[in-house]
């Protein structure tokens, strides 16, 4: 079963926008990762963020997580055409071997020049 | 410093064959773990391994299987190939014993069933 859960599930935003990805999960966690994707190609890690942390800053990306919702969210600012591709987010799923990440099915960005 | 690399990059093989997939993790990295990614399913986890040894399963059927190597190469076996079996299947590394550090993904391997 997935942990995360991402909405929505499509964005589609002009170049230069911010764009607004959510992330839902179940359990308890050690830390929430972002990841991107290119169409056919492996996941790139974006921001590791913490439990114990509320915010966290990468150029221009934002990731907040509310742990008491159980949410995320990742915020792309001045968007651009390259930032076209899925995002995912995943959950150590907060035990104490974990040695897997579970991820959500994504949300699909496409940023229109 | 090389990528993560997986080869074949594409596979096309017909039910009942068995396959073998390859990951060659960053230098230095000695945890390998290994995800199938599908349209309907999305991404799932199958295994992961540190130092040869298999620390974590997904919810697999028993025909997947995997190992590793001492030089940290893996290499995951599908036995008794289905049509479901078709798949992007991904192979991350990362440093140390932890799970809360960045995965480096390769490309991976583009399986087709026929």
């Amino acid at each position: 079963s997935q942990q995360g859960e991402e909405d929505p599930q499509a964005l589609s935003i002009q170049e230069g926008e911010n764009a607004t990805m959510n992330c839902s999960y179940k359990t308890s966690i050690n830390n929430l990762q972002w990841y991107r994707q290119n169409s056919g190609r492996g996941l790139v890690h974006l921001i590791l963020i913490r439990s114990n942390e509320r915010e966290k800053h990468s150029g221009r990306l934002r990731v907040t997580l509310d742990t008491s919702k159980k949410s995320s969210s990742l915020l792309i600012t001045a968007s651009r055409a390259a930032d076209t591709a899925s995002y995912f987010c995943a959950t150590d799923g907060g035990g104490g071997s974990n040695y897997k990440l579970t991820f959500g099915k994504g949300t699909l960005l496409t940023v229109n020049p | 410093k090389a990528g993560v690399t997986q080869t074949p990059r594409y596979l096309i093989k017909t039910r009942g064959q068995q396959v073998t997939l390859s990951c060659s993790p960053i230098s230095g990295h000695r945890s390998v773990s290994w995800y199938q990614q599908t349209p309907g399913q999305g991404l799932q986890f199958l295994f992961e391994y540190f130092s040869e040894t298999q620390r974590n399963k997904g919810n697999f059927p028993g025909r997947f299987s995997g190992r590793q190597f001492s030089n940290s190469r893996s290499e995951m076996n599908v036995s008794t190939l289905e049509l479901g079996d078709s798949a992007l299947y991904l192979c991350a590394s990362s440093l140390g014993t932890l799970i809360d550090q960045p995965q480096h993904f390769g490309d991976g391997t583009r399986l087709s069933i026929l």
